[in-house]
């Protein structure tokens, strides 16, 4: 199986201060249809998992532009250009490229 | 609006069954793939299940294989899982999550708690 390593898992930060995820997976998540199949998700408080990005880069709808996917390969990044209140809640990145699909143990994003 | 609702948790004794129900409203799952994720108490989240749109391919996690089946009714806009021979590592909040064209269009359910306890 794909393992999904994420830091940090505790990520403390100053209202509209930058924010960053990292997740890196124990294999490539290029799939054979040259296509790279990462995802975060967001889980607020009281509220369903949100998709936020998919295939590494592309912005969900609905999603605000702060919110922005990076990275290739095995290492990718999850920015939050300046953090909201809003925004508290954990973030889990996944890989659907390989069967099981896996999840990031995910990372807690509080205001300082 | 676009919702799912999961339904059928419960508390169980070990070795006995549950069917999870989630019911699509706002959409139709018709050309969706359907997924079972679910998460123990203070654990991560687990891929549990997977059925293709029309409902002719399947796939499990070894930790559920031959327990579990998932099922969907398309006309009825609903996914299923039967658990049977429930064990009390299968405690866990189960959601339901739909996708399609790589997770561009997704949706989750607010979960439903599973649990298995003598």
């Amino acid at each position: 199986d794909a393992v999904m390593t994420q830091s940090p898992l505790s990520l403390p930060v100053t209202l509209g201060q930058p924010a960053s995820i990292s997740c890196r997976s124990s294999q490539s998540l290029v799939h054979s249809d040259g296509n790279t199949y990462l995802s975060w998700f967001q889980w607020r408080p009281g509220q369903t998992p949100r998709r936020l990005i998919y295939k590494v880069f592309n912005r969900g709808s609905g999603v605000p532009d702060r919110f922005s996917g990076s990275g290739s390969g095995t290492d990718f990044t999850l920015k939050i250009s300046r953090v909201e209140a809003e925004d508290v809640g954990l973030y889990y990145c996944m890989q659907s490229t390989h069967w099981p699909y896996t999840f990031g143990q995910g990372t807690k994003l509080e205001i300082k | 609006e676009v919702q799912l609702v999961e339904s059928g948790g419960g508390s169980v004794q070990p070795g006995g069954s549950l069917r999870l129900s989630c019911v699509a409203s706002g959409f139709s799952i018709v050309n969706y793939w359907m997924h079972w994720v679910r998460q123990a108490p203070g654990e991560g989240l687990v891929w549990v299940s997977y059925i293709q749109s029309e409902g002719t391919y399947t796939t499990y996690a070894n930790s559920v294989k031959g327990r579990f089946t998932v099922s969907r009714d398309n006309a009825k806009n609903t996914l299923y899982l039967q658990m049977n021979g429930l064990r009390a590592e299968d405690t866990a909040v189960y959601y339901c999550a739909s996708h399609r064209g790589g997770w561009a269009e997704a949706y989750w359910g607010q979960g439903t708690l599973v649990t298995v306890s003598s």
